[in-house]
């Protein structure tokens, strides 16, 4: 199986800060990456697909970038709305995987 | 609006069975790979399974492989995930989740349903 790794596993930061989580995979995977936000009791939700490509609707201040095995999530801006936890997700085979989560808190 | 409901969550004894089902509505359903991801509590998602759209090609975790079955009833929309000898690990909310497109290899999930909570403990 592909392991995912987050990093880090928590981030604690402010309104308005620039805050980059990384997800790495244990072997290429290409671009074949989601990232998904979740918040507490809620379903999660898919911001990013193809590693760097934004969901429909969601707001442009998140960005992913990445190929291969390394892979960012940056959110340029954060808004009282983006804490959270974040998950990345590999599709590059049958067998998805998920990196193990990092929490977004507010500082 | 895509509407994906699940239900038959509950508790369980370990070793016992449920059968866990995801209703839809809003969508073509028979175009899409479905799935079912689960969340144990406090913890982070695992993907469980998936089934193409004419169920011709599914998938399990090794973690469930040979005790959960998953299926799928097109004419009523329906997802379904026949839970056999269950054990106390496999106490999580479980989520039915759709595949975002129909291209083909874009499995990433959206949307998901709310979930639904199997306990397994005596």
């Amino acid at each position: 199986d592909i392991q995912m790794t987050q990093s880090p596993s928590t981030l604690s930061a402010s309104v308005g800060d620039r805050v980059t989580i990384t997800c790495r995979a244990s072997q290429s995977i290409s671009t074949w990456l989601a990232w998904y936000q979740q918040k507490p009791g809620k379903a999660p939700k898919l911001l990013i697909y193809r590693a760097s490509t934004l969901e429909s609707e969601v707001p442009s201040r998140f960005s992913g970038s990445g190929s291969g095995t390394e892979f960012t999530l940056t959110i340029s801006s954060l808004q009282p709305d983006d804490f959270a936890t974040y998950y990345c997700q590999q599709y590059d085979n049958y067998l998805i995987t998920f990196g193990q989560g990092t929490r977004l808190e507010i500082k | 609006e895509v509407q994906l409901v699940e239900s038959g969550g509950g508790l369980v004894k370990p070793g016992g069975s449920l059968r866990l089902s995801c209703a839809t509505s809003g969508f073509t359903f028979d175009s899409y790979r479905m799935n079912w991801v689960r969340q144990a509590p406090g913890k982070g998602l695992e993907w469980v399974s998936s089934i193409s759209s004419s169920s011709i090609y599914i998938y399990y975790a090794d973690s469930v492989k040979g005790r959960f079955t998953i299926s799928r009833d097109n004419a009523k929309r329906s997802l379904y995930l026949q839970m056999y000898s269950l054990r106390a690990e496999d106490t999580a909310v479980y989520y039915c989740a759709r595949d975002s497109t129909v291209v083909a290899g874009e499995n990433c999930f959206d949307p998901w349903g709310q979930g639904t909570l199997v306990t397994v403990s005596s």
